[in-house]
């Protein structure tokens, strides 16, 4: 059974128009992540939440914005997308610093 | 803060063969470690994960061997097969988050 899915699987979008990729999970875990993830490289934490705390890496673009409405969903709204954006967006979840149990991930193209 | 590395991007091994792959930290303070594994298309799965008092910790096929003098970290695959080809991420714990290095991509060559 799938613990964190993520939705939609594939988007597609263009340049400048604001696209949200979702988030839910069956774990109960209280921290959730987003990371970006560009070709052949590690992913890239964005920003995670503690609960409803919401924790902004230093170098994460201000295009790119989180909710968490409850504890099962999390959203990742990209404002005015642009080419570099295009990547796979990773949503993982955990116990407060334990392991992250990561989703399939959405796979962002820009056009 | 905490920087992760690995020491080969690629590794090519003989399927049946042993796997090796290796990481490296510099934050000594570093207290838990996790391998991912990833296929293509698709999220990191968990394979394996070690605190910082144990050096050794086994599961079904892998094994991970932690270093804390030198900040070293390692994942043996044992009889390599076909379906472990995938990248492979370490992550270390730092603070409340945890650093990935680059990922090195296994091939299993028939």
């Amino acid at each position: 059974d799938a613990m964190v899915i993520q939705n939609p699987r594939y988007q597609v979008t263009q340049f400048g128009k604001p696209v949200t990729l979702s988030c839910s999970q069956t774990l109960n875990h209280n921290v959730m992540y987003w990371y970006q993830q560009k070709s052949s490289q590690a992913p890239k934490l964005l920003f995670h939440y503690y609960d409803k705390d919401f924790n902004n890496e230093a170098d994460t673009p201000d295009n790119f914005q989180s909710r968490r409405p409850n504890t099962s969903f999390c959203f990742l709204d990209i404002r005015s997308p642009g080419l570099g954006d295009a990547a796979m967006y990773l949503c993982a979840t955990s116990k407060v610093g334990d392991t992250q149990y990561f989703g399939p991930g959405t796979r962002l193209t820009v056009l | 803060g905490e920087s992760v590395g690995l020491h080969l991007p690629t590794l090519s091994v003989q399927e049946g063969d042993n796997s090796i792959i290796n990481c490296a930290y510099s934050n000594s303070a570093s207290d838990y470690f996790i391998w991912y594994k990833q296929e293509s298309g698709k999220g990191p799965q968990f394979i394996i994960d070690i605190r910082s008092n144990m050096d050794k910790r086994q599961g079904q096929r892998v094994t991970v061997l932690l270093n804390k003098t030198v900040k070293h970290l390692s994942l043996q695959i044992a009889a390599t097969q076909p379906g472990d080809s995938a990248v492979y991420f370490c992550a270390v714990r730092y603070g409340q988050n945890f650093v990935f290095g680059p990922g090195t991509r296994l091939s299993v060559l028939p």
